[in-house]
């Protein structure tokens, strides 16, 4: 597609509850990167992946948090056993290559929601 | 680890006029790479213009420019003749030096009004 594109737009899910948010990077795009955004925060790097591999998964806040690129395209993030700190917008980007001087292409996010 | 900050929580200009934004960093490499973000309601991030830092001259892009300050790790967008179209959060951002792949440490934000 022309960009990065994520699913769902909006979640809503009761806490305790599994979710998996989706990412569709820009074709062809090595880089794929995960970050969490607060309500009037910037955004807080979660993980990072180069075509398949997971290669920096420092950021993510806990081991309920899991994400994949298995064919080093799509990406899922799954949250296990949802609490309220989990509720933020979720922000995919992808950049062309691996090197840092490439912008990074977002999408419009998925805001999730934990009642 | 590397810091970003941005000391104006809000700003407001009038239509057609400039305005500043601020952007500090804190980091010991001597590589890096600086970006401004434009977040609009609809919340798609949107690249306005990027900085490397061994460049000395400073970036513009149409309306939009950078004050580079190498030393004083500082890094202001100035946004000229200010367009309502322009009212949007805007992020400044912070790459190492990497053949690898580095995410971006994003400052706060500073959410800018543009007034009619």
């Amino acid at each position: 597609g022309a960009g990065v594109s994520q699913s769902p737009r909006y979640k809503v899910a009761k806490r305790g509850q599994d979710v998996a948010l989706r990412c569709d990077p820009i074709s062809g795009h090595v880089s794929l990167f995960w970050y969490q955004q607060a309500l009037g925060q910037g955004p807080e790097f979660l993980t990072y992946f180069q075509n398949e591999a997971q290669l920096d998964k420092s950021g993510l806040p806990s081991d309920r948090f899991f994400a994949e690129r298995p064919e080093g395209s799509v990406s899922t993030l799954k949250i296990q056993r949802t609490q309220q700190e989990d509720s933020a917008v979720y922000l995919c980007a992808s950049s062309r290559t691996r090197n840092s001087n490439q912008p990074q292409h977002f999408g419009d996010g998925t805001r999730l929601s934990i009642l | 680890a590397q810091t970003v900050t941005q000391s104006q929580p809000e700003m407001s200009v009038q239509e057609a006029e400039t305005v500043t934004l601020s952007c500090t960093y804190d980091t010991s490499e001597s590589n890096y790479y600086l970006f401004w973000y434009k977040q609009p309601p609809s919340r798609q991030m949107i690249l306005v213009i990027r900085q490397e830092a061994y460049k000395q001259q400073n970036a513009t892009e149409n309306r939009f420019s950078v004050n580079f300050q190498k030393a004083a790790k500082s890094f202001s967008l100035k946004i000229s003749d200010s367009q309502l179209g322009d009212t949007a959060m805007y992020f400044c951002a912070f790459s190492r030096y990497d053949n690898y792949g580095q995410n971006f440490v994003f400052g706060p934000g500073t959410r800018l009004s543009v007034l009619p």
